[in-house]
């Protein structure tokens, strides 16, 4: 099983610049949500999907967007990359919202210059 | 901002010695997980408390969660250096709104 599959692992965006990542799961889960993490900050809810169709904000949502097309897949768009931006980013997925285990995705380090 | 804080930020122990991360929430919840980060790393599930008062182990590793479902602990015996990492707990704030939401978490570093 791939589990939850992450890409890219690294990206270097110049201000301004917009992007995709992406984020895959191969396990029917339905929960999946996208954080991201900051040095001493621990993880922060970025966004979240209950289901294919359905999303939702987390604590940080804003400049970025989340859609949830297919069960499997969660892409989350940086719509103008800012500095503040740069952090690592990580998908995860579980099988419904109600706290059952969270599966992670290798994380995404992303740096805007 | 976050409302489940995790203390100590930084632990540096010797290697044999016992660890604890304590992690408090300003809401009561209706369950705790916990999470280890290798360095580099992505976060992975420990375990999940449910109960009042439940204590469960894992090895060398004791959970913990308060009476009044508003802290939990984790506590290392005789660590070794593959319990180098960062230790998270986690739990959903509201009743109803299972969001997890995370502690700012332990980074826990082993001196051989």
């Amino acid at each position: 099983n791939a589990g939850v599959t992450q890409t890219p692992k690294f990206q270097v965006l110049k201000t301004g610049q917009s992007m995709t990542l992406q984020c895959a799961q191969d396990m029917n889960h339905e929960y999946m949500s996208w954080y991201r993490q900051d040095p001493g900050m621990g993880l922060r809810l970025i966004h979240y999907s209950v289901g294919a169709g359905i999303t939702d904000q987390g604590e940080v949502p804003n400049g970025y967007n989340v859609s949830r097309s297919t069960t499997e897949d969660f892409p989350l768009r940086l719509l103008s990359a800012a500095p503040s931006q740069t952090s690592v980013y990580f998908c995860a997925s579980s099988f419904t919202d109600r706290s059952t285990e969270a599966f992670f995705g290798q994380g995404t380090r992303l740096t805007v210059v | 901002g976050q409302q489940v804080m995790q203390i100590p930020q930084y632990q540096h122990v010797q290697e044999g010695e016992d660890f604890t991360t304590y992690c408090n929430s300003s809401t009561t919840l209706s369950n705790i997980q916990w999470y280890k980060q290798r360095p580099g790393g992505h976060p992975v599930f420990l375990i999940q408390l449910v109960k009042s008062g439940e204590v469960k182990k894992q090895k060398r590793l004791t959970f913990q969660f308060g009476e009044a479902k508003k802290n939990s602990s984790l506590h290392i015996t005789a660590t070794q250096t593959t319990d180098v990492g960062t230790y998270f707990c986690a739990g959903p704030l509201n009743f109803g709104n299972e969001k997890l939401t995370f502690g700012t978490g332990t980074r826990l570093t082993i001196i051989p």
